[in-house]
Protein backbone atom coordinates (compact mmCIF):
# COMPACT_ATOMS: atom_id res chain seq x y z
CA UNK A 1 0.00 0.00 0.00
CA UNK A 2 1.18 3.49 -0.99
CA UNK A 3 0.39 6.79 1.80
CA UNK A 4 1.24 10.04 1.34
CA UNK A 5 1.16 12.64 3.96
CA UNK A 6 1.30 16.37 3.75
CA UNK A 7 1.11 17.84 7.20
CA UNK A 8 0.46 21.31 5.88
CA UNK A 9 -2.43 22.14 5.32
CA UNK A 10 -1.49 26.02 4.55
CA UNK A 11 1.78 27.86 4.12
CA UNK A 12 2.48 31.30 3.46
CA UNK A 13 5.73 33.13 1.74
CA UNK A 14 6.44 36.82 0.79
CA UNK A 15 7.22 37.74 -2.56
CA UNK A 16 10.96 36.87 -3.53
CA UNK A 17 11.02 34.84 -0.76
CA UNK A 18 11.61 30.80 -0.49
CA UNK A 19 9.59 28.73 1.08
CA UNK A 20 9.59 24.62 1.65
CA UNK A 21 6.54 22.53 1.64
CA UNK A 22 6.56 18.73 3.43
CA UNK A 23 5.90 15.63 2.23
CA UNK A 24 6.29 12.29 3.84
CA UNK A 25 5.54 8.65 1.79
CA UNK A 26 4.95 5.37 2.47
CA UNK A 27 5.52 2.27 -0.18
CA UNK A 28 6.41 -1.33 -0.51
CA UNK A 29 7.54 -0.54 -4.15
CA UNK A 30 11.00 -1.01 -4.52
CA UNK A 31 11.01 1.29 -7.82
CA UNK A 32 9.32 4.45 -7.61
CA UNK A 33 8.60 8.07 -8.58
CA UNK A 34 7.51 11.16 -6.69
CA UNK A 35 5.99 13.90 -8.33
CA UNK A 36 4.83 17.60 -6.81
CA UNK A 37 1.64 18.48 -8.79
CA UNK A 38 0.17 22.59 -8.61
CA UNK A 39 -3.42 23.00 -8.87
CA UNK A 40 -4.00 26.96 -9.33
CA UNK A 41 -8.05 27.89 -8.63
CA UNK A 42 -8.87 27.15 -12.08
CA UNK A 43 -8.19 23.47 -11.04
CA UNK A 44 -5.68 22.18 -14.17
CA UNK A 45 -3.30 20.39 -12.21
CA UNK A 46 0.37 20.73 -13.97
CA UNK A 47 3.53 18.42 -13.15
CA UNK A 48 6.08 21.03 -11.17
CA UNK A 49 8.87 18.47 -10.57
CA UNK A 50 9.07 14.75 -10.45
CA UNK A 51 11.78 12.55 -8.65
CA UNK A 52 12.91 9.29 -9.47
CA UNK A 53 13.40 7.20 -6.40
CA UNK A 54 16.54 5.50 -7.14
CA UNK A 55 18.22 8.50 -8.41
CA UNK A 56 19.91 10.50 -5.22
CA UNK A 57 20.75 13.93 -6.99
CA UNK A 58 18.04 15.56 -5.96
CA UNK A 59 15.77 17.39 -8.90
CA UNK A 60 15.41 20.83 -9.81
CA UNK A 61 13.45 22.59 -12.37
CA UNK A 62 14.45 26.16 -12.32
CA UNK A 63 12.89 28.05 -8.84
CA UNK A 64 11.76 24.48 -7.73
CA UNK A 65 14.13 22.10 -6.46
CA UNK A 66 13.36 19.30 -3.89
CA UNK A 67 14.97 17.43 -1.31
CA UNK A 68 14.87 13.89 -1.08
CA UNK A 69 15.56 11.64 1.62
CA UNK A 70 15.14 7.86 0.88
CA UNK A 71 15.91 6.16 4.28
CA UNK A 72 13.31 8.80 5.93
CA UNK A 73 10.43 8.77 3.20
CA UNK A 74 11.12 12.86 3.08
CA UNK A 75 9.98 14.66 -0.26
CA UNK A 76 9.94 18.14 0.37
CA UNK A 77 9.56 20.75 -2.00
CA UNK A 78 11.57 24.45 -2.14
CA UNK A 79 10.61 27.44 -3.85
CA UNK A 80 13.01 30.42 -4.35
CA UNK A 81 12.18 33.45 -5.21
CA UNK A 82 8.32 33.18 -4.51
CA UNK A 83 6.18 34.78 -7.25
CA UNK A 84 2.46 35.94 -7.01
CA UNK A 85 1.63 33.10 -9.88
CA UNK A 86 3.13 30.67 -7.00
CA UNK A 87 0.00 30.63 -5.17
CA UNK A 88 -2.03 27.51 -5.63
CA UNK A 89 -2.76 23.95 -4.02
CA UNK A 90 0.70 21.39 -4.20
CA UNK A 91 -0.22 18.49 -4.16
CA UNK A 92 2.45 15.68 -3.18
CA UNK A 93 2.01 12.28 -4.90
CA UNK A 94 3.99 9.14 -5.49
CA UNK A 95 3.70 6.46 -8.08
CA UNK A 96 4.29 2.49 -7.17
CA UNK A 97 1.89 0.67 -8.98
CA UNK A 98 -0.37 3.99 -9.07
CA UNK A 99 -0.81 7.69 -8.56
CA UNK A 100 -1.37 8.39 -5.24
CA UNK A 101 -2.19 11.75 -3.90
CA UNK A 102 -1.71 13.56 -0.21
CA UNK A 103 -4.22 15.84 0.84
CA UNK A 104 -2.12 19.12 -0.04
CA UNK A 105 -1.00 22.44 0.85
CA UNK A 106 -2.23 25.59 -0.05
CA UNK A 107 0.61 27.69 -0.72
CA UNK A 108 -0.31 31.43 0.05
CA UNK A 109 2.12 34.40 -1.47
CA UNK A 110 2.02 38.07 -0.36
CA UNK A 111 3.08 41.05 -2.19
CA UNK B 1 -1.10 20.71 -28.70
CA UNK B 2 -4.61 20.42 -27.30
CA UNK B 3 -5.34 19.35 -23.75
CA UNK B 4 -7.23 16.75 -21.92
CA UNK B 5 -11.03 18.21 -22.78
CA UNK B 6 -13.92 17.26 -20.18
CA UNK B 7 -17.62 18.03 -19.99
CA UNK B 8 -19.62 19.40 -18.62
CA UNK B 9 -17.34 21.28 -15.80
CA UNK B 10 -20.42 21.97 -13.39
CA UNK B 11 -23.26 19.53 -12.69
CA UNK B 12 -25.97 19.74 -10.22
CA UNK B 13 -28.07 16.62 -9.60
CA UNK B 14 -30.43 15.37 -6.66
CA UNK B 15 -29.66 12.11 -5.10
CA UNK B 16 -30.68 8.77 -6.63
CA UNK B 17 -30.42 10.52 -10.03
CA UNK B 18 -27.99 9.60 -12.99
CA UNK B 19 -25.11 11.74 -14.21
CA UNK B 20 -22.63 10.97 -16.66
CA UNK B 21 -19.09 12.62 -17.53
CA UNK B 22 -17.12 12.89 -20.71
CA UNK B 23 -13.17 13.01 -21.39
CA UNK B 24 -11.51 13.31 -24.58
CA UNK B 25 -7.50 12.62 -24.00
CA UNK B 26 -4.27 14.38 -25.68
CA UNK B 27 -4.52 13.02 -28.73
CA UNK B 28 -2.66 9.54 -29.08
CA UNK B 29 -2.22 9.16 -25.61
CA UNK B 30 -2.88 5.40 -24.77
CA UNK B 31 -3.35 5.44 -20.69
CA UNK B 32 -6.86 7.57 -19.63
CA UNK B 33 -7.52 7.93 -16.07
CA UNK B 34 -10.45 8.67 -14.18
CA UNK B 35 -9.84 10.30 -10.44
CA UNK B 36 -12.60 12.11 -7.77
CA UNK B 37 -11.06 14.67 -5.90
CA UNK B 38 -13.44 15.86 -2.95
CA UNK B 39 -13.24 19.18 -1.47
CA UNK B 40 -10.16 19.12 0.97
CA UNK B 41 -8.65 16.07 -0.38
CA UNK B 42 -6.02 14.52 -2.91
CA UNK B 43 -7.36 13.52 -5.70
CA UNK B 44 -8.15 9.62 -5.64
CA UNK B 45 -7.82 6.83 -8.68
CA UNK B 46 -10.89 5.33 -9.81
CA UNK B 47 -10.11 3.92 -13.18
CA UNK B 48 -6.99 3.44 -15.32
CA UNK B 49 -7.74 2.29 -18.85
CA UNK B 50 -4.83 1.10 -21.21
CA UNK B 51 -6.16 2.12 -24.53
CA UNK B 52 -9.61 0.31 -24.69
CA UNK B 53 -8.73 -2.02 -21.71
CA UNK B 54 -9.10 -1.69 -17.97
CA UNK B 55 -5.88 -1.83 -16.24
CA UNK B 56 -6.64 -1.05 -12.72
CA UNK B 57 -10.34 -0.41 -11.29
CA UNK B 58 -10.06 -1.48 -7.53
CA UNK B 59 -10.95 1.86 -5.92
CA UNK B 60 -14.27 1.93 -8.38
CA UNK B 61 -17.66 1.60 -6.59
CA UNK B 62 -18.84 -0.16 -9.54
CA UNK B 63 -22.34 -0.97 -7.69
CA UNK B 64 -22.94 2.67 -9.16
CA UNK B 65 -20.22 3.78 -10.68
CA UNK B 66 -19.43 2.75 -14.37
CA UNK B 67 -16.90 3.69 -17.35
CA UNK B 68 -16.24 2.73 -20.26
CA UNK B 69 -13.27 3.78 -22.97
CA UNK B 70 -14.74 2.69 -26.38
CA UNK B 71 -12.03 2.68 -29.42
CA UNK B 72 -9.26 3.30 -27.27
CA UNK B 73 -9.93 6.94 -27.19
CA UNK B 74 -12.37 9.44 -25.49
CA UNK B 75 -14.29 8.35 -22.08
CA UNK B 76 -16.71 8.16 -20.27
CA UNK B 77 -17.21 8.05 -16.79
CA UNK B 78 -20.94 6.97 -15.25
CA UNK B 79 -22.58 7.15 -11.81
CA UNK B 80 -26.34 5.50 -11.03
CA UNK B 81 -28.01 6.36 -8.82
CA UNK B 82 -26.00 9.53 -7.38
CA UNK B 83 -25.32 9.62 -3.28
CA UNK B 84 -24.73 12.72 -1.36
CA UNK B 85 -20.90 11.36 -1.08
CA UNK B 86 -20.26 11.56 -4.48
CA UNK B 87 -20.11 15.34 -4.73
CA UNK B 88 -16.71 16.06 -5.83
CA UNK B 89 -14.64 16.90 -8.90
CA UNK B 90 -13.87 14.54 -10.98
CA UNK B 91 -10.56 14.69 -12.92
CA UNK B 92 -9.82 13.10 -16.06
CA UNK B 93 -6.01 12.88 -17.17
CA UNK B 94 -3.82 11.02 -19.62
CA UNK B 95 -0.29 9.73 -20.83
CA UNK B 96 1.03 8.45 -23.70
CA UNK B 97 2.44 5.13 -23.06
CA UNK B 98 1.19 4.82 -18.98
CA UNK B 99 4.60 4.06 -16.76
CA UNK B 100 5.40 5.89 -13.67
CA UNK B 101 7.72 7.91 -15.28
CA UNK B 102 4.76 9.31 -17.75
CA UNK B 103 3.53 12.75 -17.23
CA UNK B 104 -0.10 12.63 -16.28
CA UNK B 105 -1.88 15.54 -17.82
CA UNK B 106 -4.76 16.09 -15.99
CA UNK B 107 -8.24 17.67 -17.67
CA UNK B 108 -9.81 20.83 -15.88
CA UNK B 109 -12.52 18.52 -14.33
CA UNK B 110 -16.35 18.33 -13.50
CA UNK B 111 -17.40 19.66 -10.57
CA UNK B 112 -20.75 17.97 -9.27
CA UNK B 113 -22.78 18.33 -6.79
CA UNK B 114 -25.67 16.03 -5.60
CA UNK B 115 -28.41 17.63 -3.54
Amino acid sequence: AQTVTQSQPEMSVQEAETVTLSCTYDTSESDYYLFWYKQPPSRQMILVIRQEAYKQQNATENRFSVNFQKAAKSFSLKISDSQLGDAAMYFCASYGNKLVFGAGTILRVKS
Amino acid sequence: EAGVAQSPRYKIIEKRQSVAFWCNPISGHATLYWYQQILGQGPKLLIQFQNNGVVDDSQLPKDRFSAERLKGVDSTLKIQPAKLEDSAVYLCASTQFGGRADTQYFGPGTRLTVL
